[in-house]
């Protein structure tokens, strides 16, 4: 079993819509809660940072954490084509520790 | 946002020469530096770790003498893949964080080298 599991996709969706994205995890001992964006063939780009559970919000973009269900979400609303990317989580147990990722999901958003 | 270069973004190499990458923190000082490796469709790897002025810590199956690694200064750090072979084509990424506090210790990510081994 993977440390962190991430549905791969693709996921479609047209623009405007809302989208979910998740993300499911075994180790407890994770704190530290990160998604990234990746578009082909470029480096990751930090979105949102987390630290334990709760949510955080940064315009378009809700970050959720489930501690106690080892879930995390990243939800976007009012999606654009612009968003089209693949979508990484990656979570640590310290500050400074090494990060885990998912497989990342890949999203189209359609005109 | 602090900013990551990487040198070169693509390169394409015979079998068995060596190829070396370089990642450059722009507007920090990085204490702390990644290299990830990442497959088409799949997610980053982790390779190794370094820090300014040690040695690199290897993750397990990674060869320490295949992937050399270098944290001369506290914004650059290389790999040099020694003998490449055409398995080692691939994504290769790396990360720096500046480990002040305070700083959430967030890593940020260079835009990738395409290494290609012919």
């Amino acid at each position: 079993q993977k440390e962190v599991e991430q549905d791969p996709g693709p996921l479609s969706v047209p623009e405007g819509a809302i989208v979910s994205l998740n993300c499911t995890y075994s180790n407890s001992a994770f704190q530290y809660f990160m998604w990234y964006r990746q578009y082909s063939r470029k480096g990751p780009e930090l979105l949102m940072y987390t630290y334990s559970s709760g949510n955080k919000e940064d315009g378009r973009f809700t970050a959720q954490v489930d501690k106690s269900s080892k879930y995390i979400s990243l939800f976007i609303r009012d999606s654009q084509p612009s968003d089209s990317a693949t979508y990484l989580c990656a979570m640590t147990s310290n500050q400074g520790g090494k990060l885990i990722f998912g497989q990342g999901t890949e999203l189209s958003v359609k005109p | 946002g602090a900013v990551v270069s990487q040198h070169p973004s693509w390169v394409i190499c015979k079998s068995g020469t060596s190829v070396k990458i370089e990642c450059r923190s722009l507007d920090f000082q990085a204490t702390t530096m990644f290299w990830y490796r990442q497959f088409p469709k799949q997610s980053l790897m982790l390779m190794a770790t370094s820090n300014e002025g040690s040695k690199a810590t290897y993750e397990q199956g990674v060869e320490k003498d295949k992937f050399l690694i270098n944290h001369a200064s506290l914004t650059l750090s290389t790999l040099t893949v020694t003998s490449a072979h055409p398995e080692d084509s691939s994504f290769y990424i790396c990360s720096a964080k500046s480990g002040l506090a305070g700083d959430g210790n967030e890593q940020f990510f260079g835009p990738g080298t395409r290494l290609t081994v012919l």
